[in-house]
């Protein structure tokens, strides 16, 4: 099975800043690699897949990067709608398909 | 517009059968390319795969559960459902339901693009 690792567990930014959210698969996932956003009480929501494809009406200041075992997701300019949990997920080698464990994002 | 909605029991004793359903509107559970997935939270963890379900009546199973769990589908009343036998307490979540769009127009590879708003089951005498 293939372990995803995100860091920070926790990102304090201010509105307006940027965030660099990271994920490290245990072995290479190619670019077969997806980022959800979950609000509290609510399901996830697909962000990112193919590491850097934005999925349908999906802001452009969410952007994905990375290949093989180390990805990024990038928020250029936090709206106060984007503080949540990201979690990756991999989807190259199954089964299964894996999460990390995600990474909070909160206000400073 | 493509929605899932999850039902069943919110509380099940141990060692029972946690028993689920995913009813699917907007949309066919018997199209082609797509996979209808369950899918599990725990209180403040993680995200866990479960299995899924294709139409042709193919279905794939994460290893730590497959012992004990089934997924089905009823394409007569566009649903699909989870049983998870023997369960205990670590089987307390949240349960969604999820489709992959994985071919055709608009696909985004094994990724789960539509969710459900999950359902929250406790194991508990």
């Amino acid at each position: 099975e293939i372990v995803m690792t995100q860091s920070p567990v926790t990102l304090s930014v201010s509105p307006g800043e940027r965030a660099t959210l990271s994920c490290r698969a245990s072995q290479s996932v190619s670019n077969n690699l997806a980022w959800y956003q979950q609000k509290p009480g609510q399901a996830p929501r697909l962000l990112i897949y193919g590491a850097s494809t934005r999925a349908t009406g999906i802001p452009a200041r969410f952007s994905g990067s990375g290949s093989g075992t180390e990805f990024t997701l990038t928020i250029s300019s936090l709206l106060s709608e984007d503080f949540a949990v990201y979690y990756c997920q991999q989807y190259n080698i199954w089964p299964p398909w894996t999460f990390g464990q995600g990474t909070k994002v909160e206000i400073k | 517009q493509v929605q899932l909605q999850e039902s069943g029991p919110g509380l099940v004793k141990p060692s029972q059968t946690l028993s689920l359903t995913c009813t699917v509107s907007g949309g066919s559970i018997s199209s082609g390319g797509f996979y209808w997935n369950w899918i599990r939270q725990p209180a403040g963890k993680g995200l866990e795969w479960i299995g899924r379900f294709y139409t042709s009546g193919s279905t794939n199973y994460n290893p730590s559960l497959k012992s004990r769990v089934t997924i089905s589908g009823d394409t007569s009343k566009n649903q699909f459902s989870l049983q998870l036998n023997s369960v205990t307490a670590a089987d307390t979540a949240v349960y969604y339901c999820a489709r992959v769009h994985y071919y055709g127009s608009g696909s985004s590879g094994d990724t789960f693009d539509i969710w459900g708003q999950g359902t929250m089951v406790t194991v508990s005498s």
